[in-house]
């Protein structure tokens, strides 16, 4: 059974800082990772997908990477603003699965 | 192109009453997923429908059924409701299962 987990839970940082948010998964046969935004309160927002044979993914000041051997992936934004203050969750799909697998998200708050 | 839609956008119900929740895939796919997602945590699988077939169940009891219709639309309904279905559901569509998902605003069900 696949398990996502999310470290850390909450972060707050200023602004302009670069930062990591982490996601681990447990089982490496994963058919693909994918990270979302989420504003209180509302939907997801699906921010990058890396594919099983790719180790990362960039758009703008995001970039995503992924490590199956070691069932990690990191979320990577640079020059953080106030606008980037959300819940990151990242989502596994395994090989012949149907359902993502959720993280429980990290808390990001970005202080002007 | 339109994105995903649900309706209502919020709904209060009784214990025990039974609620449809409604979504609309974006043009051109032709998967939706349901989600449900308790409080500070991260969306939890419910069902996949694909071409008007269930692909896919979570760990949901049976009162937790779905419909996809002609046109990719989707139901989740709910019957029995109980107080711990208090939560945000969530609809993604798709084009074909395993592939990236995008997530529609949710409906937030409160049972009292």
């Amino acid at each position: 059974k696949q398990e996502v987990t999310q470290i850390p839970a909450a972060l707050s940082v200023p602004e302009g800082e670069n930062l990591v948010l982490n996601c681990s998964f447990t089982d490496s046969a994963i058919y693909n990772l994918q990270w979302f935004r989420q504003d209180p309160g509302k939907g997801l927002t699906s921010l990058l997908l890396i594919q099983s044979s790719q180790r990362e993914q960039t758009s703008g000041r995001l970039n995503a990477s992924l490590d199956k051997s070691s069932g990690r992936s990191t979320l990577y934004i640079a020059a953080s603003q106030p606008g980037d203050s959300a819940t990151y969750l990242c989502a596994a799909v395994q090989g012949g699965s149907e359902k993502l697998v959720f993280g429980k998200g990290t808390k990001l708050t970005v202080n002007p | 192109e339109t994105g995903v839609t649900q309706s209502p956008t919020h709904l209060i119900k009784t214990r025990g009453q039974q609620v449809t929740l409604r979504c609309s895939s974006q043009s051109g796919h032709n998967t939706v997923s349901w989600y449900q997602q308790a409080l500070g945590q991260g969306p939890q699988f419910i069902f996949q429908y694909y071409r008007e077939e269930e692909n896919g169940r979570g760990n949901f009891p049976p009162r937790f059924s779905g419909l996809q219709f002609p046109n990719y639309s989707s139901e989740l309904n709910v019957n029995a409701l109980e107080l711990d279905d208090s939560a945000l559901y969530l609809c993604a569509s798709s084009l074909g299962t395993g592939n990236e998902q995008y997530f529609g605003p949710g409906t937030r069900l409160t049972v009292t």
